[in-house]
């Protein structure tokens, strides 16, 4: 079946560090890769997305590729702020079909400290 | 445009009571899906309507659950009766065509005594 792997947290990072957190995923045939997040006391906001192989999602700094060839979704910043400090979360969802249900992974809380 | 809201935000009851969660989709969004988040643990759809039909109830943990969307506008989820393993945040998320956006609302937080 369908599943997302995610790296696992808490991250902790100084502001303008680097940031990576790794998502892979098993899927049949094609899906969309989402990266999801949750800032503290609010809802699931998408962050960016990517529908089909070698695409890449950007929004707020932040970027992920779909790589097909390794199955993973990476979320990357070059330069996090204290404001990015949230929960991330990378999902999956079919092309196809009228049920369009996110798979999820568990999710990665990220602090930056000042 | 109004969001999606959800009401309550936040749920205390004792195992063995009922609870009533409901989910307001943005106006004209036919889909509306309920994901469940455990603690520790991924988050995990629940089921999907469109308009007012079930169309896929299969991640229902069991019969303890019934959710409705009469009119095929606000949705209610009810837990009866409820046990402790229910305990986490409900979110719900409304759509408008098949591969549009999913958006979500805030979430409830259910914790059951």
């Amino acid at each position: 079946g369908n599943s997302v792997t995610q790296m696992e947290g808490p991250v902790t990072l100084s502001e303008e560090a680097f940031l990576t957190i790794n998502c892979t995923y098993t899927a049949t045939g094609y899906p969309s890769l989402f990266w999801y997040v949750q800032y503290p006391g609010e809802g699931l906001q998408l962050l960016l997305k990517a529908t089909k192989a070698d695409d890449k999602g950007s929004n707020k700094g932040f970027e992920a590729t779909y790589r097909k060839e390794t199955t993973s979704f990476h979320l990357e910043k070059g330069s996090v702020q204290v404001s990015d400090s949230a929960v991330y979360f990378c999902a999956l969802r079919r092309n196809a079909g009228n049920n369009r249900k996110l798979i999820w992974g568990l999710g990665t809380s990220l602090a930056v400290n000042p | 445009e109004a969001g999606v809201t959800q009401f309550p935000s936040h749920s205390v009851i004792e195992k063995g009571q009922t609870v009533t969660l409901r989910c307001d989709p943005i106006s004209g969004h036919d889909n509306l899906y309920w994901y469940r988040r455990v603690m520790g643990k991924e988050i995990k759809f629940l089921l999907h309507f469109v308009k007012e039909s079930k169309q896929d109830e299969s991640g229902m943990p069991n019969n303890r659950f019934l959710a409705e969307r009469t009119g095929g506008t606000y949705s209610t989820l009810k837990v009866q009766p409820a046990e402790l393993e229910d305990s986490g945040v409900y979110f719900c998320a409304s759509q408008d065509g098949a591969g549009g956006e999913q958006f979500f609302g805030p979430g409830t937080r259910l914790t059951v005594l």
